[in-house]
Parts: C-alpha cells; sequence; structure tokens
C-alpha cells in the first residue's frame, strides 16, 4: 500500500526566507505526486504536480518541487516566502500510472507560519 | 464558473442524530471523494465514486454511508453509529487519470465543518 510521510508537523520561517518542505512516499511503482495547500478552514488548491518526464515540476505562486526517486522524496521549495504563504500544505501520492485509479493517499501535513 | 459546492459550511448535530452532507459538481467529473481532516491527521478517505450508481469504501467508511444517484452529487451521511463525527469533510471530484493527461487532479470543495453537541 501506498503511504506518504511528511516529517515536519511545523516549520516557522522570516519572510523573504527560502523554504523546503519534505515528503517522502512509499509506493512500489512510479507514483503521480501532488502538493496540495490549505488555508484555514478552507479546501484544499493544488500547487503543483509530478507524473513523468522533467523531475523539478514548477507550480503556481512560485512553488517548485523535484522528484527524487532514489530518496522517494518530493520535496516542496519556494525561494522567497511571504507571509500570504502560511497556510498547511499537503503532499500526497496517487497509484499511478494505473489506468483509471485516482485514488490518493495524503501526509498528515505541514504547517507553516510566516514571521515578520 | 465550474467548481464544487459543499453546503452547509456549518453544521451541528445531537449525538445519535443522522446527518447528510451536500457535495455538488458541475465540472463534469466521473469521480467523487469524501475526505475526513482532523488535526494532525491529514485527510483520511471515507467513501469514493468512480461512476454513477457506484461507490467503494476508504479507509475510514465505519458509520458512513454515501449515494451516486447523479453525476453531480454524491451525498454523505453521518449516521449515529459513527463514534466521533466532529470533524472537517471535505469533498472532491476528479476526471478520469490517464498516463499523458495535464489534467490529472483532484478538486476540492471549500468543506462542511461539523459539530456534534
Amino acid at each position: 500500500a501506498q503511504s506518504v510521510t511528511q516529517p515536519d508537523i511545523h516549520i516557522t520561517v522570516s519572510e523573504g526566507a527560502s523554504l523546503e518542505l519534505r515528503c517522502n512516499y512509499s509506493y512500489g511503482a512510479t507514483p503521480y505526486l501532488f502538493w496540495y495547500v490549505q488555508s484555514p478552514g478552507q479546501g484544499l488548491q493544488l500547487l503543483l504536480k509530478y507524473f513523468s518526464g522533467d523531475t523539478l515540476v514548477q507550480g503556481i505562486k512560485g512553488f517548485e518541487a523535484e522528484f527524487k526517486r532514489s530518496q522517494s522524496s518530493f520535496n516542496l521549495r519556494k525561494p522567497s516566502v511571504h507571509w500570504s504563504d502560511a497556510a498547511e500544505y499537503f503532499c500526497a501520492v496517487g497509484a499511478g500510472p494505473n489506468f483509471g485509479n485516482e485514488k490518493l493517499t495524503f501526509g498528515t501535513g505541514t504547517r507553516l507560519t510566516i514571521i515578520p | 464558473d465550474g467548481g464544487i459546492t459543499q453546503s452547509p459550511k456549518y453544521l451541528f448535530r445531537k449525538e445519535g442524530q443522522n446527518v447528510t452532507l451536500s457535495c455538488e459538481q458541475n465540472l463534469n467529473h466521473d469521480a467523487m471523494y469524501w475526505y475526513r481532516q482532523d488535526p494532525g491527521q491529514g485527510l483520511r478517505l471515507i467513501y469514493y465514486s468512480q461512476i454513477v450508481n457506484d461507490f467503494q469504501k476508504g479507509d475510514i467508511a465505519e458509520g458512513y454511508s454515501v449515494s451516486r444517484e447523479k453525476k453531480e452529487s454524491f451525498p454523505l451521511t453521518v449516521t449515529s453509529a459513527q463514534k466521533n463525527p466532529t470533524a472537517f469533510y471535505l469533498c472532491a471530484s476528479s476526471p478520469p487519470f490517464f498516463r499523458e493527461s495535464s489534467n490529472n487532479e483532484q478538486f476540492f470543495g471549500p468543506g462542511t465543518r461539523l459539530t456534534v453537541l
């Protein structure tokens, strides 16, 4: 069965500093990988996704993530955070490339706090 | 505008009562999902449906029931058998996942916070 680990429950960074959120997955085949962001009391918004091809994926809001098969990781990065980036971030893995299988397994999330 | 709507945003229920959460989508997606979110536990899959009139249990289906009579709608009933129903419930939908598709993702609604009194 697939699983996702986000080892950092809570991260605090200064506005303008760089950010890296860690995600490790467990899955036997080539996974579909996702990063979602959630503001308090809201639904989830997709930041970026990886299916195949270039292992460095660009997303919205200036985020990027790198798929490293050897480390089973898909870490999320941003070179300079803004106060509006404060939110909870979820990594998810899908059982791709199974045809028509859309089930996702989510990590427990990382809460990001931005300090001035 | 296409999207997913969940109603109500806040819901209060007395212990022992069943309650139904609404989820509607106008994205023409075949698949729909219900997740439960608790602090520190991320999202856990309750039920999912890949096509009308068919649905499967997720990881935590006990105490919940669903129906999928229309493509657009996937209501979730929290029954009195659910021992700890207070949580934030998220509905999502997605098109079928194809290897070469750029549209492979789940789209989420704004959520319903259920509180049992």
